[in-house]
């Protein structure tokens, strides 16, 4: 079951910041944010996660609301390269369910322009 | 080069058929994790193994089996294969159950024909 809603599609100008929201209303107290992205029919690539803090690497910054029900990816200065579909996903890292496993959902496709 | 590395890339075979895809993790890590990824279907999970144990399963198919070896590489074994088998096949790895994120390979594409 879905536990995430994202826009399907985004456009961005290069150079900008992108700004990916991710909706998760029903995350619970013991589950993790965790954004990957997949440029086209590669492996997806691991960018951040989070749990009630706002992290930030060195690919970009993930924003999380006090009451944890979305969050935003931000890449602070999209580039072409950028392009590709973004995933959100929450994450039990406890009890039985932490097995590791990742459930992905349609994701938002990010096309940065020139 | 993610440290993941799956072979064969690219894979034609006949309805029927049976095909082993492969996987060799990251030096160190010791979870596998295998995804189907179709045009209509997005990213399905299928099964987990760590340390050579079954973890998870997901939507996998009576068809498809696998497993993880002693030196921790991983097999995906697809039988009587079908159209609707076409997919791009990811391998991931990590370290424990993943916290820090997962390593993906670049893919097996199986096309059935």
């Amino acid at each position: 079951d879905a536990k995430t809603t994202q826009p399907t599609s985004m456009d961005c100008a290069e150079g900008r910041a992108a700004n990916l929201p991710c909706n998760h209303s029903t995350i619970s107290g013991n589950e993790y944010v965790y954004w990957y992205r997949q440029i086209h029919s590669q492996g997806p690539q691991y960018i951040i996660h989070g749990l009630k803090n706002n992290e930030t690497n060195e690919m970009a910054s993930l924003i999380i609301t006090e009451d944890r029900k979305s969050s935003t990816l931000i890449l602070p200065h999209a580039t072409l390269r950028d392009t590709a579909v973004y995933y959100c996903i929450v994450r039990d890292q406890t009890g039985s369910s932490n097995t590791g496993k990742l459930i992905f959902g349609q994701g938002t496709t990010l096309q940065v322009k020139p | 080069d993610s440290g993941v590395t799956q072979t064969p890339k690219h894979l034609i075979t006949a309805t029927g058929q049976r095909v082993t895809l492969r996987c060799s993790p990251r030096s160190g890590d010791l979870s596998v994790y295998w995804y189907q990824q179709s045009l209509d279907q997005g990213l399905q999970f299928l099964i987990q193994y760590y340390n050579g144990e079954e973890r998870a399963k997901g939507n996998i198919l009576e068809r498809f089996s696998a497993q993880q070896f002693p030196d921790l590489h991983s097999e995906l074994n697809l039988s009587s294969l079908e159209l609707g088998d076409s997919a791009l096949y990811f391998c991931a790895s990590s370290v424990g159950e993943g916290l820090y994120g997962y390593t993906f390979g670049s893919g097996t594409r199986l096309t059935v024909v």
